[in-house]
């Protein structure tokens, strides 16, 4: 069974550092890996999307890495703004032939930007 | 934007009730999960759908909960009689194949 844990479970920086959030996963067969952004209250906000394939993606300040073997995946998130502050959340997709589309979820990392 | 759209927003309702809470996937998306959160378990898939057809729905009590999809604009998540320990948000996403999925807004559910 996939398990997904985020560390830390909560940051609190100052404006404009630099972070990374992580993300490590049990079984290293995965299809893809989603990040998230998740406000208070608010629904989930799809950041980044990694294939299996891919080592990494970027978003304007944000970049994504996947080291599958490893069962890792970091969040680097630049020049960190007040506005950044959420909850992070890693979700993996299995990669069982193509027939298994659920995401197994970490618990979040609660991200704090103090001006 | 295209979102996934869910209702009710809110939903406070005594033990023992019916509470249905339903879904509106983005038009064209083949897949659609129900999720639920609380601040114990994060979240915790309870069923999701392809084509329409349930493909899993292990997460998911049978004893009071029911997932359908009665047509590719909607999806429900019925549950019968409700109980405190369902009290949680309730999201619906929806997703094509390969691609990233996307959340709706949620419903949070109070049950007293």
């Amino acid at each position: 069974k996939q398990e997904v844990t985020q560390i830390p479970a909560a940051l609190s920086v100052p404006e404009g550092e630099n972070l990374v959030l992580n993300c490590s996963f049990t079984d290293s067969a995965i299809y893809n890996l989603q990040w998230f952004r998740q406000d208070p209250g608010k629904g989930l906000t799809s950041l980044l999307l990694i294939q299996s394939s891919q080592r990494e993606q970027t978003s304007g300040r944000l970049n994504a890495s996947l080291d599958k073997s490893s069962g890792r995946s970091t969040l680097y998130i630049a020049a960190s703004q007040p506005g950044d502050s959420a909850t992070y959340l890693c979700a993996v997709r299995q990669d069982s032939g193509g027939s298994n589309y659920k995401l197994t979820f970490g618990k979040g990392t609660l991200l704090t930007v103090n001006p | 934007d295209a979102r996934v759209t869910q209702t009710p927003r809110h939903k406070v309702t005594e033990m023992g009730q019916e509470v249905t809470m339903r879904c509106q996937p983005i038009l064209g998306h083949n897949t659609v999960f129900w999720y639920r959160q609380t601040m114990m378990q994060g979240l915790e898939l309870l069923a999701y759908f392809r084509n329409r057809a349930p493909l899993d729905d292990s997460g998911m009590p049978k004893d009071r909960f029911s997932a359908e999809m009665p047509d590719a604009t909607l999806a429900t998540l019925k549950i019968q009689p409700s109980e405190p320990r369902d009290s949680a948000v309730y999201f619906c996403a929806s997703g094509l194949t390969g691609s990233s999925y996307t959340f709706g807004s949620g419903t949070r559910l109070t049950v007293v």
